[in-house]
């Protein structure tokens, strides 16, 4: 089984639409979670971290569910700029190693 | 602030030749990895460094791979021989101090290898 294991999708959506991602890890010892994007051809950049309380900033919610150790993002009013690939992200052991999982990849439809 | 710079940014080698890959790490920046990213999956950790000493190089393929931070900063991955798998993005990323700093990682733009 992978660390971490993401839907490769692709998903296409209008733009406006609400779009959810999903990511599922196997390490229960896992401490800090987090959502990289990466454009096409580009290096990944962090989105936002994961909190277990959950957390937003501005139209991204990310939530967190240790028991079921499971992570989402929830995109919403979705833009043409927000098209790449979400990238979802575990630490591994106290080194601050991340666990890259394979990528969603969103296409935003005009 | 510049960012992680690396070198080059394309690379076309045949198999079993050698090449080498160069990177700066974010001025002050302790920490530095080396990611291989294979088209279609995320980035998978090489190499490690906390400043110029190896923390984890346990995903580095020894008989082919090697890599370096001599003086704490820069660093170089080198694959000899080359083969037809390791076609890939290489990418550097760098991070403040491991006690100190936070999990942020800031990568370079990477460096594409084509093996023929």
């Amino acid at each position: 089984r992978k660390e971490v294991e993401q839907d490769p999708g692709p998903f296409n959506v209008p733009e406006g639409a609400t779009v959810a991602f999903n990511c599922t890890y196997s390490n229960s010892a896992s401490q800090s979670f987090f959502w990289y994007r990466q454009d096409c051809r580009k290096e990944p950049k962090l989105l936002m971290s994961v909190y277990s309380s959950g957390n937003e900033d501005g139209r991204f919610t990310a939530q967190l569910n240790r028991a079921s150790q499971y992570i989402s993002l929830l995109i919403r009013d979705s833009k043409l700029s927000d098209s790449a690939t979400y990238l979802c992200v575990v630490n591994r052991g106290s080194a601050r190693q991340l666990t890259f999982g394979s990528g969603t990849q969103l296409t935003v439809l005009p | 602030e510049a960012g992680v710079a690396q070198s080059p940014r394309y690379k076309i080698i045949e198999k079993r030749q050698s090449v080498a890959f160069w990177c700066n790490p974010i001025s002050g920046h302790a920490t530095l990895y080396w990611y291989q990213q294979i088209l279609g999956q995320g980035p998978k950790l090489l190499i490690q460094f906390q400043n110029n000493g190896v923390v984890d190089d346990s995903q580095l393929p020894k008989d082919r791979f090697s890599a370096e931070r001599l003086k704490g900063v820069d660093s170089t991955l080198k694959i000899q021989p080359a083969k037809l798998e390791d076609s890939a993005v290489y990418l550097c990323a760098s991070s403040p101090n491991l006690l100190a700093g936070g999990y942020e990682q800031y990568f370079g733009p990477g460096t594409r290898l084509t093996v023929t």
